[in-house]
C-alpha cells in the first residue's frame, strides 16, 4: 500500500489567495483526520470524518477552513481567504475502525502564506 | 474528556544512554494510550499501543512503555540510545472503547537530542 498521500508536499501562496490540500487515504480505512501542526500551537485536530461524514469539526479555526470528503478515497481540506497566520504543516491521517487501531499520517503539506 | 502532558520539550542524551520520555494522560475512561515519533520533515509513525492486557508494551526500534493505572502514566523508554532516535515523540490517548472514537490527544511533544 502507499500509504496516506497528500498534495501538495509545499505550497507558497499570497494572502488572500484560496489554498487546497488533498489528501488521499489507505483503502478500507474508514477514519480521516486532517491536523495542523506550528511551533506556537503543536498538532491540533481540525476535522475528521468516518464513512465520509463529518463528525466533529470543533477544530477548525475559523469560516475560512472548511473540509470535505466526497468519497471514501479522497479530501480536500481549503482555505478561503488564506492569511499568513494559516501558516503550518497540514497532515492528514487514516485510520480503520476502532479506537484502538493507529493512525497513519501522510508526509504532510506546508504551506506559507505571505 | 482526555489529555496528555509530557514534562520536557526536550530531553538530551548521550549516546548508549537510557532513554526516558515521561507522559501522564488523564482520561474518564480506560484510555488507549499511543507513542508516535516524528522524524524531521516527515508525517508522525507509530511506535507503539497499549490497548488491554499486558502493561508492558514493546514497539518498533527497541522502545517499550508501561502502562501504569495508579500513575496515570506511560512513560516511554529505550535501554541504549542512538543517534538516529534523534526525533520528535509524541503521546497521544484516545476515548477507549467507551468513547471518543477514533480521535486522539495529542501531548506537546518531546524533542529527544542524541550526543556523541
Amino acid at each position: 500500500d502507499a500509504g496516506v498521500i497528500q498534495s501538495p508536499r509545499h505550497e507558497v501562496t499570497e494572502m488572500g489567495q484560496e489554498v487546497t490540500l488533498r489528501c488521499k487515504p489507505i483503502s478500507g480505512h474508514d477514519y480521516l483526520f486532517w491536523y495542523r501542526q506550528t511551533m506556537m500551537r503543536g498538532l491540533e485536530l481540525l476535522i475528521y470524518f468516518n464513512n465520509n461524514v463529518p463528525i466533529d469539526d470543533s477544530g477548525m479555526p475559523e469560516d475560512r477552513f472548511s473540509a470535505k470528503m466526497p468519497n471514501a478515497s479522497f479530501s480536500t481540506l481549503k482555505i478561503q481567504p488564506s492569511e499568513p497566520r494559516d501558516s503550518a504543516v497540514y497532515f492528514c491521517a487514516s485510520s480503520l475502525g476502532r479506537g484502538y487501531n493507529e493512525q497513519f499520517f501522510g508526509p504532510g503539506t506546508r504551506l506559507t502564506v505571505l | 474528556a482526555q489529555s496528555v502532558t509530557q514534562l520536557g520539550s526536550h530531553v538530551s542524551v548521550s549516546e548508549g544512554a537510557l532513554v526516558l520520555l515521561r507522559c501522564n494522560y488523564s482520561s474518564s475512561v480506560p484510555p488507549y494510550l499511543f507513542w508516535y515519533v516524528q522524524y524531521p520533515n516527515q508525517g508522525l509513525q507509530l511506535l507503539l499501543k497499549y490497548t488491554t492486557g499486558a502493561t508492558l508494551v514493546k514497539g518498533i526500534n527497541g522502545f517499550e512503555a508501561e502502562f501504569k493505572k495508579s500513575e496515570t502514566s506511560f512513560h516511554l523508554t529505550k535501554p541504549s540510545a542512538h543517534m538516529s532516535d534523534a526525533a520528535e515523540y509524541f503521546c497521544a490517548v484516545s476515548g477507549g472503547v467507551t468513547g471518543g472514537g477514533n480521535k486522539l490527544t495529542f501531548g506537546t511533544g518531546t524533542q529527544l537530542k542524541v550526543e556523541l
